[in-house]
């Protein structure tokens, strides 16, 4: 079974610059989720979809970062204009809608460095 | 505000011996704690979970211990390897919310 895969691995930027990410969930997942992992920290939620729809953007910084899921699979993340603090990896995780259980599988991240 | 707490940012073990890693969560809500193994490079991999109605799950190696009363959880590893050198995550989840919510991570590293 094919893990979460997500491109590019690595992007470096100027801030101002806009920059795109890119997910493809785990066949048949319905969940996904976008996390941003800064350097020391564990990751921390930034969006979730449902299929097609978002579930929760709360910590999602609208001002400049926006998501999509266009046909409920892959899914992609957007930053426009960039900061320097936005500098940390990008981390796609997908998981099947199941109630009595929430295991999240990961890709392995965009590292993104903003100058 | 952390909800989910790992105080310990690293941890050495011989190998062969035992590891423990802690975590501590303020949220009375939570209901379901899972572990992740990180590598450098990669995105983290799923490990061990268990639910609020045990206080105990175990496979393999690996072992995982909830106290609810302490609000504390705890991963062994034994034997460690020195495969097992990366960073262990702790999360956990609400029962009204579909999220988890991270521990900042513990760099476990078994010395050969």
């Amino acid at each position: 079974e094919a893990g979460v895969a997500q491109s590019p691995r690595y992007k470096i930027i100027e801030k101002r610059q806009s920059v795109a990410f890119w997910c493809n969930p785990i066949s048949g997942h319905a969940t996904l989720y976008w996390y941003q992992q800064i350097l020391g920290q564990g990751p921390k939620l930034l969006i979730q979809f449902q299929n097609n729809g978002v579930v929760d953007d709360s910590q999602l910084p609208k001002d400049r970062f926006s998501a999509e899921r266009l046909k409920g699979v892959d899914s992609t993340l957007k930053i426009q204009p960039a900061k320097l603090e936005d500098s940390a990896v990008y981390l796609c995780a997908s998981s099947l809608f199941r109630a009595d259980q929430e295991t999240q599988y990961f890709g392995p991240g965009t590292r993104l460095l903003v100058l | 505000d952390q909800q989910v707490k790992q105080n310990s940012p690293s941890l050495s073990v011989q190998e062969g011996r035992i590891s423990i890693l802690n975590c501590d969560y303020t949220n009375s809500m939570f209901d379901y704690f899972l572990w992740y193994k990180k590598y450098p490079a990669e995105g983290p991999t799923f490990l061990i979970s268990i639910s609020s109605i045990k206080d105990k799950n175990e496979d393999g190696r690996f072992t995982v211990f909830l106290n609810k009363s302490a609000k504390h959880l705890s991963l062994h590893i034994v034997p460690s390897q020195p495969g097992d050198s990366a960073v262990y995550f702790c999360a956990a989840r609400s029962r009204s919310a579909r999220q988890l919510t991270f521990g900042s991570g513990t760099q476990l590293t078994v010395l050969p």
